[in-house]
């Protein structure tokens, strides 16, 4: 089954203390893309990635880092989170920046 | 000025009528756009996307684009209370950056 998985779905954390979302596709796309989505600010793109180590910043990549080792993987780093990075994360790929499959969320909770 | 902007809703349709919902964007280099619908506690669906101007047609569903005046609109008939859900409207500009709006809340009355 084509799909995009993300863990953890559910994270409650501290603030400072470093953690990993991943995110894992199946369907050999290129491009891959993290977003947060926040009560009336809708869907914001963090960063994306059109290929293996190539990776740009979207509209608030600020407290956020990413890696594209592999093709299938594209990992969310947030090095100190604090409480404005609460949220709910939405990973997606592509094939070529059509459509795009969404992963099912990470809700995280910096306290 | 926001890159995308959509009407917030809620909007709220009789079951079997025409559901109408708009974006403009911002950006006129925008080359591709894209309507998702998301379910309440989901994850964001695509719905369809155009990036000619004029009309797209699947199924029920409508897409419309003007880029002259950097609207486009979804358009779904004989709505259904299962298309009861938030639509977002998101364009591209090329590459994987995307932008999208707040969406539309949509209510189908049975």
């Amino acid at each position: 089954e084509a799909q995009v998985t993300q863990n953890p779905r559910y994270l409650i954390t501290v603030t400072g203390k470093k953690l990993t979302v991943t995110c894992s596709q199946n369907m050999n796309h290129e491009y891959m893309s993290w977003y947060r989505q926040d009560p009336g600010l809708g869907l914001r793109q963090i960063y994306y990635s059109m290929n293996v180590e190539v990776t740009d910043k979207g509209d608030v990549p600020e407290g956020y880092k990413v890696s594209r080792k592999e093709k299938r993987n594209f990992p969310l780093i947030l090095e100190s989170p604090s409480p404005n990075q609460t949220s709910l994360y939405f990973c997606a790929s592509s094939s070529r920046g059509l459509e795009q499959y969404f992963g099912p969320g990470t809700r995280l909770t910096v306290t | 000025q926001k890159e995308v902007e959509q009407n917030s809703g809620p909007l709220s349709v009789p079951e079997g009528a025409i559901a109408s919902l708009n974006c403009t964007y911002s950006d006129r280099g925008s080359q591709s756009f894209f309507w998702y619908r998301q379910y309440s506690g989901k994850s964001p669906e695509l719905i369809m996307f155009i990036y000619s101007n004029g009309d797209k047609e699947d199924g029920r569903f409508t897409a419309q684009l003007n880029k002259a005046s950097q609207y486009v609109s979804l358009l779904i008939r004989d709505s259904q209370p299962s298309d009861s859900a938030t639509y977002l409207c998101a364009v591209n500009r090329g590459g994987n950056q995307f932008y999208f709006g707040t969406g539309t809340s949509l209510t189908v009355i049975p």
